[in-house]
């Protein structure tokens, strides 16, 4: 199975400020063969499922702000929140769907200093 | 537009099987491009991928190793649902079980169902 291992496990940003989030695959996610890296980000508000933010790594998601973009490739990734606001408040992941079983990091946990 | 409605009891004893449902809507269980998931979120295990079926030409599983000796995900297409059954459960499988499309042609989880919070207790 493909360890995903985010850093940090929680992070306090003030408004305004940058947030970056990082996600490590144990193996490769790149596929070769269409180049593209099979990654995700969510996003998960208390009582709700995860919401798709940015996939293939850096694509974002229709309807998702343009301060969310995601970058990496390989094993490496980040996600970076350009100026947090305070509906960013929320729980990250990511998640390969290089193959199965799909696996998902331990989240982190994104707050207001 | 795709939504899953999940469906299934909250309350599952020690040893028995816990059996959820989900229904869907504006796609079907048997498209050639989607596949259909169960994830579990607990505070001990996080989010774990449990599961998929798909149809191609025929049906096919992948089930995570962690239950793949308990798990059984069974399509119906007649009414365009899937369901979960885990047998001989106990308290660790105590968490939110979640159904998810997996994303034609691509592999990203979306839309998610609401979720159901399953208690394993006597």
């Amino acid at each position: 199975d493909i360890v995903m291992t985010q850093s940090p496990d929680s992070l306090a940003v003030s408004l305004g400020e940058r947030a970056t989030i990082n996600c490590k695959s144990s193996q490769t996610v790149l596929y070769s063969s269409d180049n593209k890296n099979y990654l995700t980000w969510y996003q998960q508000k208390p009582g709700q499922p995860p919401k798709v933010l940015i996939y293939w790594a850096s694509t974002r998601e229709s309807g998702v702000p343009d301060r969310f973009s995601g970058s990496g490739s390989g094993t490496d990734f980040t996600l970076t929140i350009s100026s947090l606001q305070a509906e960013d408040v929320a729980i990250y992941y990511c998640q390969q769907y290089y193959n199965a079983p799909y696996t998902f990091g331990q989240g982190t946990k994104l707050e207001i200093k | 537009q795709v939504q899953l409605q999940q469906s299934g009891p909250g309350l599952v004893k020690p040893s028995q099987t816990l059996s959820l449902t989900c229904a869907i809507s504006g796609d079907s269980v048997a498209s050639k491009s989607a596949a259909w998931s169960w994830i579990r979120q607990s505070p001990s295990r996080g989010l774990e991928w449990l599961g998929r079926t798909y149809y191609r030409s025929k049906w096919s599983y992948d089930f995570a190793p962690s239950v793949k000796s308990r798990i059984t995900i069974t399509p119906d297409t007649s009414k365009n649902q899937f369901s979960l059954h885990l047998s001989s459960v106990t308290p660790e499988d105590t968490a939110i079980y979640f159904c998810a499309r997996v994303k034609p042609l691509a592999g990203w989880l979306d839309p998610w169902g609401p979720g159901t919070l399953v208690t394993v207790s006597s």
